[in-house]
C-alpha cells in the first residue's frame, strides 16, 4: 500500500529531552513537510523540504531542526528549546512543488505530550 | 499575513439537510484552494480541490470558488452522521518558489439524527 507513515502515534517526553518523530512516504512525492496543530487552531508549517539534502524553515521553526538524507525520510527533531512541544505533529507530501495544483496529503500525525 | 478565515462552528444540521461551510482569503493572488476533513484525534484528509471560478462537484459535496470575492464554499448534500468532523479549508496563495497551504482554524460541523 502507497502512504505516508509515522511513528510514534504517542509520544511523551519530560522537560530537557531532545526526542524524533519519523516520517517515512513510499509515493514517490519529491515535497515533504511538518505541521504542528495546537486544539482549536489551524496547522502552521515547521519545516518543508523540496528536494534530497535541501529544506527551508516554515512559520515556527523555531525549537525544531529536520534532515533529507533520503527521498523518502523526513524525520523531525523537538529539541529542548522549543517551550511548548505539546501538539499533534502531522507530516505530509506532495509530487511536486511550485505547481498551483500540487496536493498535500498527510500521515496518520504524533501526538507529543511533555510531561 | 496572508490569512484564512472559517467560522469555528459548531455549525449544526440534520440528517439529510445541506451543509454549507465557508471560507474567506486574503491573498487575491492565490491559486488552489482545498477542503480537508478532519476526524476528531485524526489526520486531515482531502476532500476536494478547486482552482478555477464556479462550482466543482464530487458525490455529495460541491466546492464553490469566487476569487473576485476571496471566497470558497464547500456544500454537502443529504449530510450524514458520519460527515461529522472539522473542515479545514486550506490556500496555496503560490508565492516564491514554494507552495505552501495557508489552513483556516477549520469549522466543526454536527449532524444531527
Amino acid at each position: 500500500d502507497g502512504g505516508i507513515t509515522q511513528s510514534p502515534k504517542y509520544l511523551f517526553r519530560k522537560e530537557g529531552q531532545n526526542v524524533t518523530l519519523s516520517c517515512e512516504q513510499n509515493l514517490n512525492h519529491d515535497a515533504m513537510y511538518w505541521y504542528r496543530q495546537d486544539p482549536g487552531q489551524g496547522l502552521r508549517l515547521i519545516y518543508y523540504s523540496q528536494i534530497v539534502n535541501d529544506f527551508q524553515k516554515g512559520d515556527i521553526a523555531e525549537g525544531y531542526s529536520v534532515s533529507r538524507e533520503k527521498k523518502e525520510s523526513f524525520p523531525l527533531t523537538v529539541t529542548s528549546a522549543q517551550k511548548n512541544p505539546t501538539a499533534f505533529y502531522l507530516c505530509a507530501s506532495s509530487i511536486d512543488q511550485g505547481r498551483f495544483t500540487d496536493t498535500q496529503y498527510f500521515g496518520p500525525g504524533t501526538r507529543l505530550t511533555v510531561l | 499575513q496572508k490569512e484564512v478565515e472559517q467560522n469555528s462552528g459548531p455549525l449544526s444540521v440534520p440528517e439529510g439537510a445541506i451543509a454549507s461551510l465557508n471560507c474567506t482569503y486574503s491573498d487575491r493572488g492565490s491559486q488552489s484552494f482545498f477542503w480537508y476533513r478532519q476526524y476528531s484525534g485524526k489526520s486531515p484528509e482531502l476532500i476536494m480541490s478547486i482552482y478555477s471560478n464556479g462550482d466543482k462537484e464530487d458525490g455529495r459535496f460541491t466546492a464553490q470558488l469566487n476569487k473576485a470575492s476571496q471566497y470558497v464554499s464547500l456544500l454537502i448534500r443529504d449530510s450524514q452522521p458520519s460527515d461529522s468532523a472539522t473542515y479545514l479549508c486550506a490556500v496555496n496563495p503560490l508565492t516564491g518558489t514554494a507552495s505552501k497551504l495557508t489552513f483556516g482554524t477549520g469549522t466543526r460541523l454536527q449532524v444531527t439524527l
